[in-house]
């Protein structure tokens, strides 16, 4: 079975700190990884998505990026936090560009 | 762009009644629709997936009517019960590698 874990689970952060977040998928080669970003409150915004290693293809630009260093790890990172980094991020995975998006439990991210 | 477009944000239900919830999409050849569920503080679960050729889907109580037509999208969730409160989200695949979410529904089921 696929497990999809997140690191951490929560973190307070400095402004102008660096962030490092990480997704690891189990159990299936080369998915579609997705990562998302959850506003207190709000809806999800897709940031990033990547097909295979090595690539990132950015959906917006929220001074984050985003790497695929090996086929089953997803990162996302930034050298200097803002307080509208604030939030909570999500790690996806989907088998194929059109399937369902098996979810991570999340990132909850203070940025203060 | 494709644009969702759900409500209500909030309900409140009494343990027992119905639960509906409404997403509007503006695409026509989306292909794909997804409903979630958030309980507070964990990430989200599939409730249901559906295709474009599919106008009915029903599961474990919960009801998902496709209006192609209309671009409507709906979950009905009956007899609802106190561990279905959540935040529940309409998404919509607009494209490849891409998943439109709904600004949610927080669902409050009254005991």
């Amino acid at each position: 079975a696929q497990t999809i874990h997140q690191w951490p689970v929560a973190e307070i952060k400095a402004v102008g700190s660096p962030l490092s977040l990480g997704c690891t998928i189990k159990g299936k080669s080369s998915p579609n990884l997705y990562w998302y970003w959850q506003a207190t409150g709000g809806t999800l915004q897709q940031l990033f998505y990547s097909i295979t290693v090595g690539q990132v293809e950015s959906v917006v630009q929220l001074n984050l990026s985003a790497s695929r260093p090996k086929d089953d790890q997803f990162i996302l990172s930034t050298e200097k936090l803002l307080l509208s980094h604030s939030g909570f991020y999500l790690c996806a995975w989907s088998l194929t560009a059109n399937s369902d998006y098996t979810f991570g439990s999340g990132t909850r991210l203070l940025v203060i | 762009g494709e644009q969702v477009e759900q409500r209500p944000p909030h309900l409140s239900v009494r343990e027992g009644d119905s639960a509906f919830i409404i997403c509007t999409y503006t695409d026509s050849a989306t292909a794909y629709f997804y409903w979630y569920k958030q309980e507070p503080g964990a990430g989200l679960q599939l409730l249901m997936s559906v295709f474009s050729n599919v106008d009915r889907k029903e599961e474990q109580g919960l009801t998902v009517l496709l209006n192609k037509k209309d671009k409507r999208l709906s979950l009905n969730l009956t007899a609802a019960h106190p561990g279905d409160s959540a935040v529940y989200f309409c998404a919509v695949h607009t494209n490849a590698y891409k998943v439109i979410f709904g600004k949610g529904t927080h669902l409050h089921v009254l005991p």
